[in-house]
């Protein structure tokens, strides 16, 4: 079975300051990887997703991530964060094959809060 | 047009009451899922259509009914909630049809926000 973990439940950090929230994941097959975030009282909104060719993934709003294989993590960041990138964010994994195919597992999520 | 539309956005509904919500996208997605989400919370799966058809049910109880009329449409009817089930209701859609590739980008609604008295 597929799982993420995301390893910091909250992240505090000065505007214009560079920001990383780490995601791992397990998988007994290759896994395609995602990004969302939500704002408050809002749904979720795709940042990034890997699925294959280059490591480094660039999204929106200036993120971007890096798949690492060997250590199992996809971690998201920026090199200068904003207000309002004030938000939740959700890692995701879907197996690129076999029964979970197409059933994303979210990690419990990472709140980041930019502080002026 | 880009987006999963969501109504009603609140909902506040006794235990004895039937609602329904309601989900439209028009981006021909194949997919179409419900998601629960507690506070501070990820989303769990509820539900997955493919083709119009159910093809994920994750053991969901049967107070929560889903109903899927046509391509671009999904709906989830209420009846004889309890107070737990309050959370923020969210459809999505996929291009791809679920189960068929792992590449399922979701595309959220805003959710419905849903109290049970």
């Amino acid at each position: 079975a597929q799982s993420v973990t995301q390893l910091d439940s909250q992240v505090p950090v000065f505007e214009e300051a560079p920001v990383e929230l780490r995601c791992n994941y397990s998988s007994s097959v290759s896994v395609y990887l995602f990004w969302y975030v939500q704002y408050p009282n809002q749904g979720l909104q795709l940042l990034l997703k890997y699925l294959s060719g280059s490591t480094l993934v660039k999204g929106i709003n200036g993120f971007e991530a890096e798949f690492n294989k060997s250590q199992t993590s996809f971690h998201l960041r920026k090199p200068s964060v904003h207000i309002s990138d004030t938000a939740e964010y959700f890692c995701a994994v879907s197996d690129l094959i076999g029964t979970n195919a197409g059933k994303s597992t979210f990690g419990d999520g990472t709140t980041l809060t930019v502080k002026p | 047009d880009t987006e999963v539309t969501q109504t009603p956005k609140h909902l506040v509904m006794g235990m004895t009451n039937k609602k329904s919500l309601k989900c439209e996208q028009h981006m021909g997605h194949r997919a179409m899922y419900w998601y629960k989400q507690k506070a501070k919370k990820p989303p769990e799966l509820m539900f997955v259509y493919s083709y119009e058809k159910l093809s994920i049910n994750e053991s969901v109880p049967s107070r929560f009914s889903p109903e899927c009329p046509n391509s671009s449409l999904l709906n989830l009817h209420l009846h004889a909630l309890q107070p737990e089930d309050s959370a923020l209701y969210l459809c999505a859609s996929s291009q791809e049809a679920a189960l068929t590739s792992g590449a399922n980008v979701l595309t959220f609604g805003a959710g419905s926000r849903l109290t049970v008295l």
